[in-house]
């Protein structure tokens, strides 16, 4: 079985400029999860969906971070402008029940 | 709301001896906990979880687990350690309520094994 894939791996931009990141949960998986893991810390929720639909979302900065997971599948988190403190690792994780997630190798981003 | 508390950022034991990593949770009701374990450049891993069964929970790796709701904590441990453990742990609550079951983790124990 397939775990769940995430792209880029590193990516490096420069503050105010604008990056995605994308995210294919396990198949079947209903609920995909977003979180941002900055260095020395655990990670923290940012967003769930649940299909299509959004369940939490109340830890995600909405002045500059979005996501969308369009057909209840693969998802996209955007960050538009970045800031620096926007380093992190992005983590995606999905499951099919709610007490197991399971979590892709997440996107290192460098916000210089 | 829940909050977890890993104690020790960075604890050092050598091969062969015990592992303890210690966390303590805060939650108003019974709440789900987990291990998860990151290797460097790579996602979590799940080592194990509490979901209200069996107090004493056994994972992957010989790691096991206690729930003991009196300290609330769920403190893991392994036996004996080796140098494939070195890795970053992190202890998870989940409170799950209408629908929303995102994790809330702790800050993470740095697990170095000396030779």
């Amino acid at each position: 079985e397939a775990g769940v894939a995430q792209s880029p791996r590193y990516k490096i931009i420069e503050k105010r400029q604008s990056v995605a990141f994308w995210c294919n949960p396990i198949s079947g998986h209903a609920t995909l999860y977003w979180y941002q893991q900055i260095l020395g810390q655990g990670p923290k929720l940012l967003i769930q969906f649940q299909n299509n639909g959004v369940v939490d979302d109340s830890q995600l900065p909405k002045d500059r971070f979005s996501a969308e997971r369009l057909k209840g599948v693969d998802s996209t988190l955007k960050i538009q402008p970045a800031k620096l403190e926007d380093s992190a690792v992005y983590l995606c994780a999905s499951s099919l029940y709610y007490n197991e997630q399971f979590f892709g190798p997440g996107t290192r981003l460098t916000v210089l | 709301a829940q909050s977890v508390t890993q104690l020790g950022s960075h604890v050092s034991v050598s091969e062969g001896a015990l592992v303890l990593l210690r966390c303590n949770y805060s939650s108003s009701v019974p709440p789900y906990l987990f291990w998860y374990v990151q290797y460097p450049n790579q996602g979590l891993q799940l080592l194990l979880k509490y979901t209200s069964a069996a107090t004493l929970v056994k994972g992957i790796n010989d790691f096991e687990a206690e729930f003991k709701k009196s300290e609330t904590s769920f403190h893991l441990t392994k036996p004996s350690a080796h140098m494939s453990d070195a890795a970053e742990y992190f202890c998870a609550v989940l409170v799950s309520g209408g629908g929303a079951d995102g994790l809330t983790f702790g800050k993470g124990t740095h697990l170095i094994i000396q030779p």
